[in-house]
């Protein structure tokens, strides 16, 4: 199975900050990688999809970037609401694993 | 507009099995597979399978291989997922999402997990 490794597994942020949290494969996976939200108590969220296509209604603020190995999730301009937790997942070959979270907080 | 709705939490004693219901609208229901995935309190996910609601295909983690079936009945547009010889590590909430192709290239596409059911709770204890 591929493997999906995301930094950091938690970090702390203030509203307006840029953050940036990465992803990596254990084999190349071309572009085949989402991110989700998942707010406290809520089901996840799709919030990219092949790497970079932001999901419909998704504010501008969240970017995606990345091929081959490694990934990243940027959010410019940190909102209170953008608490919660973010997981990558791969595509390119099933079984689709997720990465094991980044749960993010507001300061 | 596309739904995704989930039976309702269940409790379990070990050993017994569950099933868990998927009803869809708001779009082809056959269309598009539907995967399930789960996640234990306070945990990631976890992927468990998928199923073609056109054909009644169906392809499960290795993990859950022989205690896990994936169904359809395509008059209601929904899904079921029936796990069976439980355990107390199967205590969490399970999700069914809707898989669609986003980008294809040369026989292959990207794929998001567009739209989520709210998720059902089923608790596994003695």
């Amino acid at each position: 199975d591929i493997q999906m490794t995301q930094s950091p597994s938690s970090l702390s942020a203030s509203v307006g900050d840029r953050v940036t949290i990465t992803c990596r494969a254990s084999q190349p996976i071309s572009n085949f990688l989402s991110w989700f939200q998942q707010k406290p108590g809520e089901a996840p969220t799709l919030l990219i999809h092949s790497t970079s296509t932001l999901h419909s209604g998704v504010p501008s603020r969240f970017s995606g970037s990345g091929s081959r190995t490694d990934f990243t999730l940027t959010i410019n301009g940190l909102q209170p609401e953008d608490l919660g937790t973010y997981y990558c997942q791969q595509n390119y070959r099933t079984p689709p694993v997720f990465g094991q979270g980044t749960h993010l907080e507001i300061k | 507009q596309v739904q995704l709705v989930q039976s309702g939490a269940e409790v379990k004693k070990p050993g017994a099995s569950v099933r868990v219901s998927c009803k869809t609208s708001g779009y082809t229901f056959t269309d598009q597979e539907i995967h399930w995935v789960r996640q234990a309190t306070g945990q990631g996910l976890e992927w468990m399978g998928w199923m073609n609601p056109d054909s009644g295909d169906t392809g499960y983690a290795e993990k859950f291989q022989g205690r896990v079936t994936m169904t359809r009945s395509t008059s209601v547009s929904t899904a079921y997922m029936e796990l069976r010889s439980l355990r107390s590590d199967d205590t969490a909430v399970y999700y069914c999402v809707r898989d669609v192709p986003k980008y294809c290239s040369r026989g292959r596409c990207t794929r998001a997990y567009d739209y989520w059911g709210q998720g059902a709770l089923v608790t596994v204890s003695s």
